[in-house]
């Protein structure tokens, strides 16, 4: 089983669509969690931090659900600036030498 | 307030040459990582450091792959020699805890032929 596993996509979905992401973690010991958004040739940028209670910023909401090891990433009211590539990431766990474990990512294309 | 900075960002060299990245990072940062991330796939993590000590290289091929971050400050990765399968962008971030957030340079993009 992959430490941090995503769905490819792509997911094509219409201006205002609501849109929702799975990732699923391998190690129960991970302590930290966050959804990076990637765009075409460009660098990952933090998108939010993903906590236990769960968190909304905007349009978009994080779920993470410890017993099940899975995150979730909900957008709302889809934009065409939206299109990217959403990367579900875990830290790994285990004290000071965690490390940070990427999924290969999702693709959205939000679409007129 | 400056980003991570990253050069080149592009280089195109034949297999079994070597080539090297260099990486600075955001001012008073002292974590940073190497990622290498191929073509539709997530950035792995090839090594990490806190100030100028390796607490992470596990997935680093040490074969064929050095990095160092001597002062703490920027950092360079060298691959010795270039395989065909190394062709990537190369990822350096940086950040002020190992657990919080990375922020990403621009990436060097590397083709080996």
């Amino acid at each position: 089983r992959k430490e941090v596993e995503q769905d490819p996509g792509p997911f094509n979905v219409p201006e205002g669509a609501t849109v929702a992401f799975n990732c699923t973690y391998s190690n129960s010991a991970s302590q930290s969690f966050f959804w990076y958004r990637q765009d075409c040739r460009k660098e990952p940028k933090l998108l939010m931090s993903v906590y236990s209670s769960g968190n909304e910023d905007g349009r978009f909401t994080a779920q993470l659900n410890r017993a099940s090891q899975y995150i979730s990433l909900l957008i709302r009211d889809s934009k065409l600036s939206d299109s990217a590539t959403y990367l579900c990431v875990v830290n790994g766990g285990g004290g000071t030498a965690s490390k940070l474990t990427f999924g290969t990512g999702t693709r959205l294309q939000v679409t007129l | 307030e400056a980003g991570v900075a990253q050069s080149p960002r592009y280089k195109i060299i034949e297999k079994r040459q070597s080539v090297a990245f260099w990486c600075n990072p955001i001012s008073g940062h002292a974590t940073l990582y190497w990622y290498q991330q191929i073509l539709g796939q997530g950035p792995k993590l090839l090594i990490q450091f806190q100030n100028n000590g390796v607490v992470d290289d596990s997935q680093l091929p040490k074969d064929r792959f050095s990095a160092e971050r001597l002062k703490g400050v920027d950092s360079t990765l060298k691959i010795q020699p270039a395989k065909l399968e190394d062709s990537a962008v190369y990822l350096c971030a940086s950040g002020t805890h190992l657990y919080n957030e990375q922020f990403f340079g621009p990436g060097t993009r590397l083709t080996v032929l």
